[in-house]
């Protein structure tokens, strides 16, 4: 199985920060990796996928990097609603793994 | 506008069968454009992928749980099951039914989930 490891596993912010999550792969998975946010009591939303690729509807603030075994998502200006918990899925291959998760607090 | 949603029992006995229905509205289960999937989440933990169902009838289970996983579809109810054997304590999670494309790779990640259910093993 690839093991997705995602750091930090918490962190605090403030409202119009920049922060930065960033999931490492056990081995190459290309950029076969999303990112979901999930607020408390909620199902995940995707936000980016193919590393990069931002789903519909999802404000530009969000940005993905990185191929391989390394990748990054960048939140620009964090906006009350995000406070939440991050986490990358790895779709390369089955068994499909996520990170830990990264939460986010004020 | 497709949607899911989750039903399922709330409280079980150990050793018991699980059993999940995700209702899809808004488009046909029988589409060759998705595929369906089961992800789980225990009380303030993180996400686990079960299984994933294919047009075709093919599907793929997470190691872990394949001895004791079942996912089948009911075209005719337009939904999708999850059947989830002999089960512990430790399968008390909040249970996620999902849709991804079948198209072109990189967008076969699951864009699309239902609000989930909460499923408590205990006696």
């Amino acid at each position: 199985d690839i093991q997705m490891t995602q750091s930090p596993s918490s962190l605090s912010a403030s409202v119009g920060d920049r922060v930065t999550i960033t999931c490492r792969a056990s081995q190459d998975i290309i950029n076969f990796l999303a990112w979901f946010r999930q607020k408390p009591g909620n199902a995940p939303e995707p936000l980016i996928y193919a590393a990069s690729s931002l789903h519909s509807g999802v404000p530009p603030r969000f940005a993905g990097s990185g191929s391989g075994t390394d990748f990054t998502l960048t939140i620009n200006s964090l906006q009350p609603e995000d406070f939440a918990t991050y986490y990358c899925l790895q779709y390369n291959t089955y068994p499909l793994t996520f990170g830990g998760g990264t939460k986010i607090e004020i | 506008q497709l949607q899911l949603q989750e039903s399922g029992p709330g409280l079980m006995q150990p050793s018991e069968t699980l059993s999940l229905t995700c209702s899809v509205s808004g488009g046909s289960i029988s589409s060759t454009n998705y595929c369906w999937g089961w992800f789980r989440q225990p009380p303030g933990k993180g996400l686990e992928w079960i299984g994933t169902k294919y047009h075709s009838g093919s599907t793929f289970y997470n190691p872990s749980l394949k001895s004791r996983v079942t996912i089948s579809v009911d075209t005719s109810k337009n939904q999708f099951s999850l059947k989830l054997s002999s089960v512990t304590a430790a399968d008390t999670a909040v249970y996620y039914c999902a849709k991804r494309s079948d198209g072109y790779k990189i967008l076969r990640y699951f864009d699309l989930w239902g609000r989930g259910t909460l499923v408590t093993v205990s006696s």
